[in-house]
């Protein structure tokens, strides 16, 4: 079968740095996302990893092992409205989207 | 902007009492997704629309049906909803071509069911 696994829940502080990672085991491998979804809205694209290593936007850094089936989310200077869940997803050989249930983040002062 | 809409935001129904929750782009989108996700659970894909050719997931119960009248319509009907059947429902869209072909969500329509 098809998996991704995410941590639950984590909690940092402001100002922290936390990474949020993701392992996955789909059937082969064409991209893999990150999404972020406050409570009670629609998720929103924040990265996209198709090739091994480090993408940086800003705040905001995704990592890609393709022969680990893994990836992180980085998220740095943390603020409080990066209080939200974030999702991983796997796009598979058949170009589905395969979700991962999210983490979700809690962030205090 | 371009966007993703969908309405209503928030519906409310009656158990066995049929409710259609609709779509619409203005992304000219290729194709459009229709996910059902429950409280800290996944998103769950229940069909999508390539153009005018439509895809069901083998598991979406048959209470759910989808229409597609035009690239920038999409409707999720539900025959006779169950208690179950209360969840967020996001309809989603993208290009449909190679590479990225990142999704890109609408608000979400929160479904109660009495």
């Amino acid at each position: 079968g098809q998996n991704i696994d995410q941590p639950t829940e984590m909690t940092a502080t402001e100002g922290a740095i936390v990474q949020i990672n993701c392992t996955y085991q789909t059937s082969g491998f064409n991209g893999l996302f990150w999404y972020q979804q406050h409570a009670g809205e629609a998720p929103t694209f924040l990265s996209y990893n198709v090739l091994d290593g480090l993408e940086e936007k800003g705040r905001f850094s995704s990592f890609l092992s393709r022969s680990k089936g893994y990836s992180y989310l980085l998220l740095k200077e943390l603020q409080m409205k990066d209080s939200a869940s974030y999702l991983c997803a796997v796009r598979d050989s058949n170009y589905q989207l395969i979700w991962g249930a999210g983490t979700k983040l809690i962030i205090k002062p | 902007d371009a966007m993703v809409i969908q309405n209503p935001r928030y519906q409310v129904t009656q158990f066995g009492k049929p409710v259609t929750l609709s779509c619409s782009q203005t992304l000219n989108h290729n194709v459009m997704y229709w996910y059902q996700q429950k409280s800290s659970q996944a998103p769950k894909l229940l069909f999508h629309y390539y153009d005018k050719d439509f895809n069901n997931e083998a598991d979406t119960p048959d209470n759910f049906q989808s229409r597609r009248p035009n690239t920038s319509f999409c409707f999720l009907d539900i025959r006779s909803p169950g208690l179950g059947d209360a969840a967020m429902y996001l309809c989603a869209t993208s290009r449909g071509a190679q590479g990225v072909d990142t999704q890109y969500f609408g608000p979400g329509t929160r479904l109660t069911v009495l």
